[in-house]
């Protein structure tokens, strides 16, 4: 199974600043990473696929890189709405797809 | 645009079998672009992946889960089914459904959830 560690756990950013969030495989998945967002009693939306790519509707103030086995997403300039968790997840080979823990990004 | 709406079964008794359906709205289920799956998270905690349905009936499991899950699909119906037998209260979660895109004949991302139920197990 390949372990996908997040950092830090929890992020304090003041709104207007950029949010950098991290997320390692425990092996290589090449570019098969997806991020997604959570606010409290929703269900997750997916941000970014293929590591880089926003999905339809994405603010493009978000964007995904790395490849292999690091990643990055992020927020250039952060909005009230952007105040939640993130999780990446590999979707490389054979399953389990397994998430990371997630990364509380919260007001300073 | 295609919606999923997972059913609300609410509380499950210990040792007891947990089932869910997923009903799939305004697409087709029998799609060669999808998969279809179910997604947990227990309460405060993260996204653990159950396992998915291809139209087909082609199924993938997690392998902590494995013994204990059946995913099912009903074409004509178009839903999809979850059972998760002998049930503790380690199985407590919010249950979201979500179809997972089919690129080159493989599982992806999740890029469309379910708004997800809760299932508590106690007696």
């Amino acid at each position: 199974e390949i372990v996908m560690t997040q950092s830090p756990g929890t992020l304090s950013v003041s709104p207007g600043e950029r949010a950098t969030l991290s997320c390692r495989a425990s092996q290589n998945i090449n570019s098969n990473l997806a991020w997604y967002q959570q606010k409290p009693g929703q269900a997750p939306r997916l941000l970014i696929y293929g590591a880089s790519t926003r999905a339809t509707g994405v603010p493009a103030r978000f964007s995904g890189s790395g490849s292999g086995t690091e990643f990055t997403l992020t927020i250039s300039s952060l909005q009230s709405e952007d105040f939640a968790v993130y999780y990446c997840q590999h979707y490389n080979n054979w399953p389990p797809w397994t998430f990371g823990q997630g990364t509380k990004l919260e007001t300073k | 645009q295609l919606q999923l709406q997972e059913s609300a079964p609410g509380l499950v008794e210990p040792s007891e079998t947990l089932s869910l359906t997923c009903e799939v709205s305004d697409d087709s289920i029998v799609s060669v672009h999808s998969y279809w799956g179910w997604i947990r998270q227990p309460p405060g905690k993260g996204l653990e992946w159950i396992g998915n349905i291809y139209y087909s009936g082609t199924t993938s499991y997690n392998p902590s889960l494995k013994s204990r899950v059946t995913i099912s699909v009903d074409t004509s119906k178009n839903q999809f089914s979850l059972k998760l037998n002998s049930v503790t209260d380690a199985d407590t979660a919010v249950y979201y459904c979500a179809r997972q895109a089919r690129i080159a004949a493989t599982p992806q991302y999740m890029d469309v959830w379910g708004k997800g139920t809760t299932v508590i197990v106690s007696s």
